[in-house]
C-alpha cells in the first residue's frame, strides 16, 4: 500500500495568514493526488485534483503543487470558514489511501 | 455534482452484518464509480473498496476482502455496501463517494455518512 505521510497534524494560525501542509508518498505517484477539506459533522469536500488543479467553485486562495513523492497545499489569506481538517489522497495505486489529516484552527 | 443519500444509523452486535445503501437520483450514476470510505474516531479516512456502476466490477482493499460485498441496483440508482463479521473496531461513519466518468478514483461527491456502532 502507498503510505501518505501528512504534516503537521494540526496547526493554529490567524485570519489573513498563509498556511502550508505537506504530504509525502512512500512511492512515486506522479501527480495522482487530491486534497480534501472536512468540516465537523460533514463529509469531505474535494478542493484540488491532479495535485494542482482547483476544483470548480473552490476559492483561489487554495492552491497546491508537487509531483512524484512530495506535495504541498497552501491556503493564502486564511478565512474563518477555512477552519477544518485537510486530507491528501493518492489515487495512483489501489488501495486508495489518505494522509492522516491536518486540523487547522484559529489562534 | 451527484447527490448521494445514504441510509440511516445502525447499531449492530459483534459478529453480525450491516448493509448500508447509497442512492443517487443523478442520470450520470451509471457512468460513475462508487467508493466506500469509513472514518472511525481518529479521524483517519479509510478506503474499503469501489464498484464501477455501469459494469458492476468491484474491488476491495485487501484488509476487507472476504468481509465486504459491494453491489448496485441500476433500476433504483442505489449502491450497497455490506460488511460482515462486525467487531467493535468497525464502529465508524461510513461514506459513499462518487467519481465521475473521467475521474473514477477521485471522490467528487459524497453521501452524508452513515454511523455504524458495533456494541454488545
Amino acid at each position: 500500500d502507498v503510505q501518505m505521510t501528512q504534516s503537521p497534524s494540526s496547526l493554529s494560525t490567524s485570519v489573513g495568514d498563509s498556511v502550508t501542509i505537506t504530504c509525502q508518498a512512500s512511492q512515486d505517484i506522479t501527480n495522482y493526488l487530491n486534497w480534501y477539506q472536512q468540516k465537523p459533522g460533514e463529509p469531505p469536500k474535494l478542493l484540488i485534483y491532479d495535485a494542482s488543479n482547483l476544483e470548480t467553485g473552490v476559492p483561489s486562495r487554495f492552491s497546491a503543487s508537487g509531483s512524484g513523492t512530495g506535495f504541498s497545499f497552501t491556503i493564502s489569506n486564511l478565512q474563518p470558514e477555512d477552519i477544518a481538517t485537510y486530507y491528501c489522497q493518492q489515487y495512483d495505486t489501489l488501495p486508495l489511501t489518505f494522509g492522516g489529516g491536518t486540523k487547522v484552527d484559529i489562534k | 455534482q451527484m447527490q448521494l443519500m445514504q441510509s440511516g444509523p445502525e447499531v449492530k452486535k459483534p459478529g453480525t452484518s450491516v448493509k448500508v445503501s447509497c442512492k443517487s437520483s443523478d442520470f450520470t450514476f451509471t457512468d460513475s464509480a462508487l467508493h466506500w470510505v469509513r472514518q472511525a474516531p481518529g479521524p483517519r479516512l479509510e478506503w474499503l473498496g469501489w464498484i464501477v456502476v455501469g459494469s458492476g466490477y468491484t474491488e476491495s482493499a485487501q484488509k476487507f476482502q472476504g468481509r465486504v460485498t459491494l453491489t448496485r441496483d441500476l433500476s433504483t440508482g442505489t449502491a450497497y455496501m455490506e460488511l460482515s463479521s462486525l467487531q467493535s473496531d468497525d464502529t465508524a461513519v461510513y461514506y459513499c463517494a462518487a467519481g465521475g466518468a473521467r475521474r473514477f478514483r477521485t471522490f467528487e461527491s459524497w453521501g452524508q455518512g452513515t454511523l455504524v456502532i458495533v456494541s454488545s
